[in-house]
């Protein structure tokens, strides 16, 4: 198993670009999750799924979006970078609450994106 | 809402020292408590966790035991080692009926171990 898997490792965007950062699991996870993780601070969850089709806003879920088409794979993308958004990307996955796992989340190793 | 908090780092110990991270929370219901740690580079692994009052977590040497009358879930080592210089996280997760499994972080302590 892979595990969690997150394309690129690092990227530097300009002001107004766009990306998308991909998320891939292999452990047939329901539940997924993108978090930032800026420096000093905890991290925070800016969107979830719960399935494929099935999207939900976390605590900072402001410039980007997400879709689950499948439930190996759950992208983030920024539409207009924007210096705030300079940050390290997590995406995790679980089997989800209630499943016997604790909601133990498993966590890829991570996207540092700059933007300038 | 759901806060946790943890002592301010970093912290600096000579190996095979006594390590203590101190975690405390605030959550409505009855949570499960989490330690995780993420090495140089890497992503968050889980350290040990904790589900009901009481429980005493353990992993590679550390412990924590859910403190549910001090709201507490304190991390603790008996002799850490330079492998272990690391950032530790301790999270909770509601585990309410109407959850998604959110994880609340705190805000991390940074550990390094000199030889």
């Amino acid at each position: 198993n892979a595990g969690v898997t997150q394309t690129p490792k690092f990227r530097i965007l300009k002001i107004g670009q766009s990306m998308t950062l991909q998320c891939t699991q292999d452990m047939n996870h329901n539940y997924m999750y993108w978090y930032r993780q800026d420096p000093g601070m905890g991290l925070k969850l800016i969107y979830y799924s719960v399935g494929a089709g099935i999207t939900d806003k976390g605590e900072v879920p402001n410039g980007y979006n997400v879709s689950r088409s499948t439930t190996e794979d759950f992208p983030l993308r920024l539409e207009l970078a924007a210096p705030s958004q300079t940050s390290v990307y997590f995406c995790a996955s679980s089997l989800g609450p209630g499943q016997g796992s604790y909601n133990e989340q498993f966590f890829g190793p991570g996207t540092r994106l700059t933007v300038l | 809402g759901d806060s946790v908090t943890q002592m301010e780092g970093p912290v600096t110990l000579s190996e095979e020292a006594f390590l203590t991270i101190n975690c405390t929370y605030t959550a409505t219901g009855y949570p499960s408590l989490f330690w995780y740690v993420q090495y140089p580079g890497e992503g968050l692994q889980l350290l040990l966790k904790a589900t009901k009052a009481d429980d005493k977590g353990s992993n590679k040497g550390f412990e924590a035991t859910y403190r549910k009358e001090t709201t507490s879930f304190h991390l603790e080592k008996g002799s850490v080692q330079v492998s272990d210089s690391a950032v530790y996280f301790c999270a909770l997760s509601d585990t309410g009926g109407t959850s998604y499994g959110k994880l609340t972080f705190g805000q991390g302590t940074i550990l390094t171990v000199h030889p």
